[in-house]
C-alpha cells in the first residue's frame, strides 16, 4: 500500500518563527489533507490540496503531486500552533475518504 | 448541531470482554470512519462506510466489527478484547463540499481504552 513519510518527526520553534513540514508519498494520489491535533487530542481539518496551493491565514499547503510530495507553511508561529501536523493520503482512482495518515510532525511553540 | 459526538470517552475493559462504541453524527453525512491512535504513530483506519447499510474494512480490521444501521450511527465493536487493542480511537464522517471541491472530515473527540 501507499506509504507516508513526514519529516521533522520534532519541531521546536520561537514564537513568531516560521517553519516548513514536509509530506512525502509513495504514489499517485486524489486526496491529500492535512491535520492538526492539538495538545487536548481534538483533530482539525487545514487543507484538503491534492495538488496546488492553498492559504488560509498563516498557514499554507503546496503538493507537488507529480514529484510525491508536499508541505504545510506555517508563518510567524503561535504558541496556540503547539501540537501534531499530520499528512494523510488516499491513492488511486476512488475518492472514499480512505485515508493513510503519516505518522505525524510535533510542533512546539514556545513564547 | 453537536458534530460529531463519540461515547463513551473512557473505557477500561479485562482481557475476552466485550463491548461497542458508539459514533453519531447530526450533519447527515453518507461517509463515516473508525481510526485508532497508538502512541507516536498516526491514525490507522480500522472499518469505514460509504453509506447506511453498508461496511469494508480499513488497515487493522482484525479484532473488530462495525455496524451502520442507520445513516446516523456508526458502531465499532469489540467481541473479545486483547492489550494490544489498548488505543485511543476517533471516529470522523466526511462529505464532498462541492463548492469548493473539497472534502471536509470532522472527528469526534475520542475515546480512551485500556485493556487490562
Amino acid at each position: 500500500g501507499i506509504q507516508v513519510e513526514q519529516s521533522p518527526p520534532d519541531l521546536i520553534l520561537q514564537e513568531g518563527a516560521n517553519s516548513t513540514l514536509r509530506c512525502n508519498f509513495s504514489d499517485s494520489v486524489n486526496n491529500l489533507q492535512w491535520f492538526h491535533q492539538n495538545p487536548w487530542g481534538q483533530l482539525i481539518n487545514l487543507f484538503y490540496i491534492p495538488s496546488g496551493t492553498k492559504q488560509n491565514g498563516r498557514l499554507s499547503a503546496t503538493t507537488v503531486a507529480t514529484e510525491r510530495y508536499s508541505l504545510l507553511y506555517i508563518s510567524s508561529s503561535q504558541t496556540t500552533d503547539s501540537g501534531v501536523y499530520f499528512c494523510a493520503v488516499e491513492g488511486g482512482s476512488s475518492n472514499t475518504g480512505k485515508l493513510i495518515f503519516g505518522q505525524g510532525t510535533t510542533l512546539q511553540v514556545k513564547p | 448541531n453537536a458534530g460529531v459526538t463519540q461515547t463513551p470517552k473512557f473505557r477500561v475493559l479485562k482481557t475476552g470482554q466485550s463491548m461497542t462504541l458508539l459514533c453519531a453524527q447530526d450533519m447527515n453525512h453518507e461517509y463515516m470512519y473508525w481510526y485508532r491512535q497508538d502512541p507516536g504513530m498516526g491514525l490507522r483506519l480500522i472499518h469505514y462506510s460509504v453509506g447506511e447499510g453498508t461496511t469494508a474494512k480499513g488497515e487493522v480490521p482484525d479484532g473488530y466489527n462495525v455496524s451502520r444501521l442507520k445513516k446516523q450511527n456508526f458502531l465499532l465493536g469489540l467481541e473479545s478484547a486483547a492489550p494490544s487493542q489498548t488505543s485511543v480511537y476517533f471516529c470522523a464522517s466526511s462529505y464532498w463540499d462541492w463548492s469548493s471541491r473539497t472534502e471536509k472530515l470532522f472527528f469526534g473527540s475520542g475515546t480512551q481504552l485500556s485493556v487490562l
